[in-house]
């Protein structure tokens, strides 16, 4: 069973401040990751993706690819209160395979 | 201009009908996806479609039935609605797979269906 783990939340900090998403996943086969974002009612969306070992930079989020230790995690610096929602951590196999998402984080950035 | 179009985007029905969601995209895209997320928000796939051919086939009862009229659509059709049936379901789209295991996915706005 292929599962990606990750911490519930919700995640509080203060505008600001940096947000920091964890997620493992147990399936070493696993090549590309995604982080996505959604708000209440509203679909996912992708923040951003990495395959490769080490940090993935766009703007103020920073992915973190760690494939020995199977862990991957989003920064979001300078957080703002638009930044609150639940974040969906997702990996994927091979091409021609689902993604598979965690249950995801709920992050709360008070001004 | 919408991306990746679902209807209806409600959907309240008793239970043992038989019910339809539709999903368009206009990106071009070769494959698309059904995913169901539960009341406690963990989304998971269902099927997915490339070029009208069923790729992916996760553990879903029979009463679940997708359809791929052409690469722009993809349909699922619910058989003898059960209570457990009730989630907000959503349609995915992207690039063929073959060779970027990294495409991304564009998900339409979701449907969410009540089992009453």
């Amino acid at each position: 069973q292929k599962e990606v783990e990750q911490n519930s939340g919700p995640l509080s900090v203060p505008e600001g401040a940096i947000a920091s998403l964890n997620c493992t996943y147990s399936d070493r086969g696993s090549q590309s990751f995604f982080w996505y974002r959604q708000y209440s009612g509203k679909s996912p969306e992708l923040i951003m993706f990495i395959y490769s070992n080490g940090d993935k930079e766009d703007g103020r989020f920073t992915a973190q690819l760690n494939k020995a230790s199977q862990y991957v995690s989003l920064l979001i610096r300078d957080s703002q209160p638009s930044d609150s929602a639940t974040y969906l951590c997702a990996v994927k196999e091979q091409a021609g395979t689902a993604l598979i998402f965690g249950k995801g984080t709920t992050l709360s950035v008070s001004s | 201009d919408t991306a990746v179009s679902q209807t209806p985007k409600y959907l309240v029905t008793q239970m043992g009908n038989d019910k339809s969601i539709k999903c368009e995209q206009n990106l071009g895209h070769d494959t698309m996806y059904w995913y169901k997320q539960d009341s406690k928000k963990f989304l998971k796939i269902m099927f997915s479609y490339n070029n009208k051919e069923l790729i992916i086939n996760e553990t879903v009862p029979n009463r679940f039935s997708p359809k791929s009229p052409d690469k722009a659509h993809l349909n699922l059709h619910i058989n003898s609605l059960e209570l457990g049936d009730s989630a907000v379901y959503f349609c995915a789209s992207s690039l063929s797979p073959q060779g970027r295991s990294y495409n991304e996915q564009f998900f339409g706005p979701g449907t969410r269906l009540t089992v009453l």
